[in-house]
């Protein structure tokens, strides 16, 4: 049964620092992995999809990375700023084709609050 | 392009009550799935519906149903309410292409449900 942590739990930072938000998975045999936000009572906003056969993606301030065969994968955050502040997700898949289904399984989320 | 839609966004209801929980996904996307999401268990996967058959579930009661209807609208059901779902439902949608391997969710606000 594929189970998925996230470390920190939570993570307060003064606003302009660079931070890593950590994810482990224990099955490797993975389709992709997705980080998504959630803002208080909110849905999930996805902000970057790894494809298994890829080692990072990157958007604006933001850096994924993934290692599969070690069963991690790390999210970068450059120059925080207090918009940053909500609960990240990561998520892993293990379908191998869209067509037939798609399951997500996520970990319980970093809370990250950025000050100003 | 509108996002996904669900409906009513706040529901109360008492044990022992049914309720019906609607989704409306991106205009395109065929695959609509449903998640669970409370403080003490996270996010959990309860089902997928593609081509308005079920393909895939988690690992729900069966007082928990849905279905998807030809306009990839889907609603979730759940029978004889207990305390314990009271719950973030969210909904998600893809495209489903038939031919993708990876494919982003795009998530709903979710419908937030008291059981009294």
């Amino acid at each position: 049964k594929q189970e998925v942590t996230q470390i920190p739990a939570a993570l307060s930072v003064p606003e302009g620092e660079n931070l890593v938000l950590n994810c482990s998975f224990t099955d490797s045999a993975i389709y992709n992995l997705q980080w998504f936000r959630q803002d208080p009572g909110k849905g999930l906003t996805s902000l970057l999809l790894i494809q298994s056969s890829q080692r990072e993606q990157t958007s604006g301030r933001l850096n994924a990375s993934l290692d599969k065969s070690s069963g991690r994968s790390t999210l970068y955050i450059a120059a925080s700023q207090p918009g940053d502040s909500a609960t990240y997700l990561c998520a892993v898949s293990q379908f191998r084709h869209m067509e037939y289904g798609n399951k997500l399984v996520f970990g319980a989320g970093t809370i990250l609050r950025v000050k100003s | 392009k509108a996002g996904v839609t669900q409906t009513p966004r706040y529901l109360i209801k008492t044990r022992g009550q049914q309720v019906t929980l609607s989704c409306s996904p991106i205009s395109g996307h065929r695959s609509v799935s449903w998640y669970q999401q409370t403080p003490g268990q996270g996010l959990q996967f309860l089902f997928e519906y593609f081509s308005e058959t079920q393909r895939n579930k988690g690992n729900f009661p069966g007082r928990f149903s849905g279905r998807q209807f030809s306009n990839s609208r889907s609603e979730m059901n759940v029978s004889t309410l207990e305390l314990g779902d009271s719950a973030l439902y969210l909904c998600a949608s893809r495209p489903g292409r038939k031919t993708a391997t990876n494919e982003k969710l795009f998530f709903g606000s979710g419908t937030q449900l008291s059981v009294l």
